[in-house]
């Protein structure tokens, strides 16, 4: 099953631009990189999904390298409201159950 | 508003307690998945429903025990908990959960179980 590590804990300022990297090697060909985004006593929500290179929505960016191996979510200049936990998830398409697994997160503090 | 509620929002129940969790989605979707979220552990995977039948169960205790009698519904039944399974308890539901396809979960707002 493919495993996933994140920072634990990032600390931010407002307008300031955070980068959270993700690290997947054992990474299937078919598997697709996820991110979510969960704040307290709610469910996790999808932020963004690529396969490679880069994808960009209303709300982040998301790099992933050639190799596959990593991944880097971008949120361009983040306000106290981004303070919540990030989730990389990646697929796991090799056993055939297609099983995701939830790693520890990042919980990204933004300060004013 | 994420389309998948759950209620209740908040359970107390002793061990000897039967009680049930239901989740309802109102996306039109075919997956449905019951998560348990612990302090300082990683989301969890319990069971997958797609199309009504259980797919997956992550070597789940028997004290949890799901029902699912169409696709907009999914409920956890439990029975003789133990504290150790007081935690946020997550529904969520995708598009058909099918080999080799990821669809974007919808997660609802959880039940926080206490058990006493």
């Amino acid at each position: 099953l493919a495993k996933t590590t994140q920072p634990i804990s990032m600390d931010s300022y407002e307008g300031q631009e955070v980068n959270i990297t993700c690290s997947h090697n054992n990474i299937a060909t078919n598997d697709y990189i996820t991110w979510y985004q969960q704040f307290p006593s709610q469910g996790p929500r999808f932020i963004i999904q690529g396969y490679k290179t880069k994808v960009t929505n209303e709300v982040a960016s998301l790099f992933i390298p050639a190799d596959r191996k990593s991944s880097t979510l971008s949120l361009p200049r983040v306000s106290l409201s981004d303070t919540a936990v990030y989730y990389c998830l990646v697929g796991d398409g090799g056993s055939g159950t297609y099983k995701y697994i939830f790693g520890t997160g990042t919980r990204l503090k933004v300060l004013a | 508003e994420t389309g998948v509620t759950q209620t209740p929002r908040h359970l107390v129940m002793g061990m000897t307690n039967k009680k049930s969790l239901k989740c309802e989605q109102h996306l039109g979707h075919n997956a449905m998945y019951w998560y348990k979220q612990s302090a300082k552990k990683p989301l969890e995977l319990m069971f997958v429903y797609n199309f009504k039948e259980q797919t997956e169960n992550n070597s789940v205790p028997s004290r949890f025990s799901p029902e699912c009698p169409n696709s907009s519904h999914l409920f956890l039944h439990l029975h003789t908990l133990q504290p150790e399974d007081s935690a946020l308890y997550l529904c969520a539901s995708s598009q058909e959960r099918a080999s080799g396809i990821y669809n974007e979960q919808f997660f609802g707002p959880g039940t926080r179980l206490t058990v006493l």
